[in-house]
């Protein structure tokens, strides 16, 4: 059973040009969940998805910033016209199916996103 | 709004030591906490997972507390070992807006 998959591991971007960042999610797992990890911050929660749906997106930034989770396929994060601040390591997680309040998450290996 | 807080910030200990890490957290309604380590540059490993009603939860040498009145967690590290070496991290759970992280815990064992 393989883990959270995320694609790139890396990712370099002009400043201007759009991220997609991948996540599959678990076997069996329903529910995404974005963060992102700024240098010398902790974690931040961005966005909460289960398939087609977005439940919760309120660490998400207004603008330039996406996320969807089709009915197939991965996850994607879509950051679009990238600034420097966006470089990041942004993490997803998984969890079951029953919601996220008594579950696990298990998270996948991150991508890196550098903005030059 | 949930903050979560981890002290001690780093931790250098010899190889064979006993250890504590603290975390705090402000709001006590929380479904759950885990504990994560995370090596350099690599994703996040679940440790433990302490369910609300849960007062504690035991892995090998590692033994997490939770006392979810005062909004405290201390995971207990025995006979640590340089592989233990990682940042380790505490988070909760308060419901449809995913984990709230603290900063984590920078753990050194010496050989």
């Amino acid at each position: 059973n393989a883990g959270v998959m995320q694609n790139p591991r890396h990712l370099v971007r002009r400043r201007g040009q759009e991220a997609r960042l991948r996540c599959s999610p678990m076997k069996g797992h329903s529910h995404v969940y974005w963060y992102r990890q700024l240098p010398e911050e902790g974690l931040k929660f961005m966005v909460y998805l289960q398939k087609e749906n977005i439940i919760d997106e309120s660490g998400m930034p207004k603008e330039r910033f996406s996320a969807e989770f089709p009915k197939e396929g991965p996850s994607i994060l879509r950051i679009q016209q990238v600034v420097r601040g966006d470089s990041a390591a942004y993490f997803c997680a998984s969890s079951p199916g029953t919601g996220n309040m008594n579950t696990e998450a298990f998270f996948g290996q991150g991508t890196r996103l550098t903005v030059v | 709004k949930q903050e979560v807080t981890q002290i001690p910030a780093a931790l250098s200990v010899p190889e064979g030591e006993n250890l504590v890490l603290n975390c705090s957290f402000t709001d006590s309604a929380i479904y759950n906490l885990q504990w994560f380590r995370q090596d350099p540059g690599k994703g996040l490993t679940s440790l433990l997972l302490i369910q609300s009603s849960q007062r504690e939860q035991t892995s090998g040498r590692l033994n997490a507390s939770l006392d979810k009145s005062s909004g405290r967690s201390t995971l207990y590290i025995a006979a640590s070992q340089p592989g233990d070496s990682a940042t380790y991290l505490c988070a909760v759970s308060g419901g449809a807006d995913g984990l709230t992280f603290g900063k984590g815990t920078h753990l050194i064992i010496q050989p």
